[in-house]
């Protein structure tokens, strides 16, 4: 089975300044991973995702997020944020075979400070 | 296209009570699923399909029953409801292929049982 664990739950940060959300996940098999990211009151939107190739992944509105093997990772980071990033992010992994099932962390909701 | 749709947005039930959320989708897609989200849990998959005729329990089935009878719809029937149910719903198709793990959300359903 997988799982994934987000490690802060809450990240403040002022305007322009650069921000990265944690992700860490586990499995046995190989994995796809994701970031969704949730504006108030709305559903979830793909803001990126690794399937396969490239370590660096880039993806929409500026951020981009890194699979890294060995430590099991997959941060996201946005050199400067705005303040229309404030948001819920979620990180997500399925298999890369099988059914499509998505597991998410816990979130982290990113709060950007003028 | 309309993307995922589901219906209705708000609804409050009293306990005991049963009720149908509605999940339909114009893209073709042949894996849907749903979702509860709750407060610092993030997302978790209650049932998911892989196509018509074919539905699998998730992470959490208990007191949710589901049936695929078009490619279209996804309906979730809740038949005696509890308040742990209270939460927000959502409702997700994705593509096969290549883009496989990349799921479209709908807007939600926020159920408040009484």
């Amino acid at each position: 089975a997988q799982s994934v664990t987000q490690l802060d739950s809450q990240v403040p940060v002022f305007e322009e300044a650069p921000v990265e959300l944690r992700c860490n996940y586990s499995s046995s098999v190989s994995v796809y991973l994701f970031w969704y990211v949730q504006y108030p009151n709305q559903g979830l939107q793909l803001l990126l995702k690794y399937l396969s190739g490239s370590t660096l992944v880039k993806g929409i509105n500026g951020f981009e997020a890194e699979f890294n093997k060995s430590q099991t990772s997959f941060h996201l980071r946005k050199p400067s944020v705005h303040i229309s990033d404030t948001a819920e992010y979620f990180c997500a992994v399925s298999r890369a075979q099988g059914a499509q099932k998505l597991v998410f962390g816990q979130g982290t909701r990113l709060t950007i400070n003028p | 296209n309309a993307g995922v749709t589901q219906t209705p947005k708000f609804q409050v039930l009293k306990t005991g009570q049963s009720m149908t959320l509605q999940c339909a989708q114009d893209m073709n897609h042949e894996y849907m699923s749903w979702y509860r989200q709750d407060p610092g849990m993030g997302l978790r998959l209650i049932h998911y399909s892989v196509g018509a005729g074919i539905t699998d329990q998730g992470e959490v089935p208990n007191g949710y029953n589901v049936s695929r009878s078009t490619t279209e719809d996804f309906p979730l029937r809740l038949l005696s409801a509890a308040p742990s149910q209270t939460s927000v719903y959502f409702c997700a198709s994705s593509e096969p292929g290549a883009e496989r793990g990349t799921q479209y959300f709908g807007p939600g359903t926020r159920l408040t049982v009484l």
